[in-house]
């Protein structure tokens, strides 16, 4: 199976730009999908296909893609933004490609 | 507007059995991957099983292979999770997710989640 690499924890000001990356090796072949979840709630898909943004979620979410590396950008972060985020991504070459990352706490400062 | 609806879960013993449903409407089930994803208290997403449009493609995390059956019910736009054998390790809410699929010459296939249900808790304990 592959794996997805995510830091524990990325603190963030209000109105800073807020990055947290997703590291694996079957992201040089795949897509990277970018999920919120506020404690208590399911999960909201953020960011589709590295970049792609789902009707109603704000502009100030993005996505970008280097190599094993995928990045989620969220600009002008507010106090909402606040919350876990999981990447995932598919291999299509694994046993069972579907895989989530550990999840990284945002916190708002 | 898209809705998923879980119910079935409950507190077990462990070696116990439940069946989870996940009712979709405002959508095309028939023609929808659809997924089960869970999450076990204070830990991160896992991906359980997923099961193509027509019911025979299925697939398990090897956690629950030969233990979990994933199947669905198109014409009540229906999904299921019959969960047996079951353990302490399988305590978790349980999500039923829209599985979008995407098929390119490049990688393969890719899918995204772009929907979820609000979860049902299984607790698996004596």
């Amino acid at each position: 199976s592959s794996e997805l690499t995510q830091p524990p924890s990325v603190s963030v000001s209000p109105g800073q730009t807020a990055r947290i990356t997703c590291s694996g090796d079957a992201l040089t072949k795949q897509y990277a999908h970018w999920y919120q979840q506020k404690p208590g709630q399911a999960p909201v898909l953020v960011i589709y296909e590295d970049s792609e943004r789902p009707p109603g979620i704000p502009e100030r979410f993005s996505g970008s893609s280097a190599g094993t590396t995928v990045t989620l950008a969220i600009s002008g972060v507010q106090a909402e933004d606040e919350a876990d985020y999981y990447c995932q991504s598919t291999d299509s070459s694994g046993t069972y490609p579907w895989v989530f990352g550990g999840g990284t706490k945002l916190t708002v400062l | 507007e898209v809705q998923l609806m879980e119910s079935g879960g409950d507190m077990v013993q462990p070696g116990g059995s439940l069946r989870l449903s996940c009712a979709g409407s405002g959508f095309t089930f028939s023609s929808s991957w659809m997924t089960w994803v869970r999450q076990a208290p204070g830990k991160g997403l896992e991906w359980v099983a997923n099961i193509d449009q027509h019911g025979t493609e299925k697939y398990y995390v090897d956690s629950v292979k030969g233990r979990f059956t994933i199947s669905r019910d198109n014409a009540q736009s229906s999904l299921f999770l019959q969960m047996n054998s079951l353990r302490a390790e399988d305590t978790a809410v349980y999500y039923c997710a829209r599985d979008i699929r995407g098929y390119y010459d490049s990688i393969g296939f890719s899918d995204y989640f772009d929907y979820w249900g609000q979860g049902t808790l299984v607790t698996v304990s004596s």
